[in-house]
């Protein structure tokens, strides 16, 4: 069975840019997490999708959103870039919406803001 | 707030034990364990939930308690492959949903 699949694997832009990141859950899971991972740090929730709906949010700007579609991948848009944004971008993917549930990471998203 | 590691960092050789805790100031339902290599994702290792149910690893065993929310992660006869940074992602249930709060990490060096 195919993990979780993010794209583009890595990513350049510079200040001010828009990024649009995407992700496709394992087939069957129905809820998509994004995290923040910056070098040293653990990862830091961003948003939560279960159902199509936003179940979460984290402490991060308007300058983000995000959307799950019908067929339950997800796309992560971070509008206005900061140096402060280049991270790496971690989409979970899990059967259900809650805690008990495991979570599985896709390979990530390496955003570099110049 | 985030969850607290300790120790953050530990050096082994192949076949010893090694010990990683986590421990909370906030009421728990969940704990989540990580491994992650340089320049990869997470790796799942195990789950632990409020009322002793448990999955993950067959190699790897951990502890959950509940009152004092701590959490320890267990590592027997360790391997070269075992190296890379431990995270503990928390979760509180409720209207939490499935966010996690991750740990700052343990990082583990196994040496032949």
């Amino acid at each position: 069975d195919a993990g979780v699949t993010q794209s583009p694997t890595h990513l350049i832009k510079t200040r001010g840019q828009h990024v649009t990141l995407r992700c496709s859950p394992i087939s069957g899971h129905k809820s998509v997490s994004w995290y923040q991972q910056v070098l040293g740090q653990g990862p830091q929730f961003i948003f939560q999708y279960y159902e199509k709906e936003e179940r979460g949010r984290g402490n991060f700007p308007d300058r983000f959103s995000a959307r799950q579609f019908p067929n339950y991948s997800s796309e992560l848009n971070v509008n206005a870039l900061l140096l402060g944004d280049s991270a790496l971008y971690l989409c979970a993917s899990s059967l259900g919406g809650l805690t008990y549930n495991e979570q599985f990471f896709g390979p990530g998203t390496r955003l570099t803001v110049l | 707030q985030q969850p607290v590691q300790s120790p953050q960092a530990v050096i082994l050789r192949e076949g010893e034990d090694a010990v990683i805790n986590c421990s909370s100031s906030k009421a728990l339902y969940s704990v989540h364990w990580y491994r992650q290599k340089h320049g990869e994702a997470p790796v799942f290792l195990m789950i632990l939930l409020k009322g002793g149910e448990q999955k993950g690893h067959e190699k790897i065993s951990a502890s959950f308690n509940e009152k004092k929310q701590q959490s320890s992660l267990y590592l027997t006869a360790s391997q070269l492959s075992y190296s890379g940074t431990y995270f503990c992602g928390t979760g509180a249930g409720g209207t939490s949903y499935g966010k996690l709060t991750f740990g700052q990490g343990t990082i583990l060096t196994v040496h032949p």
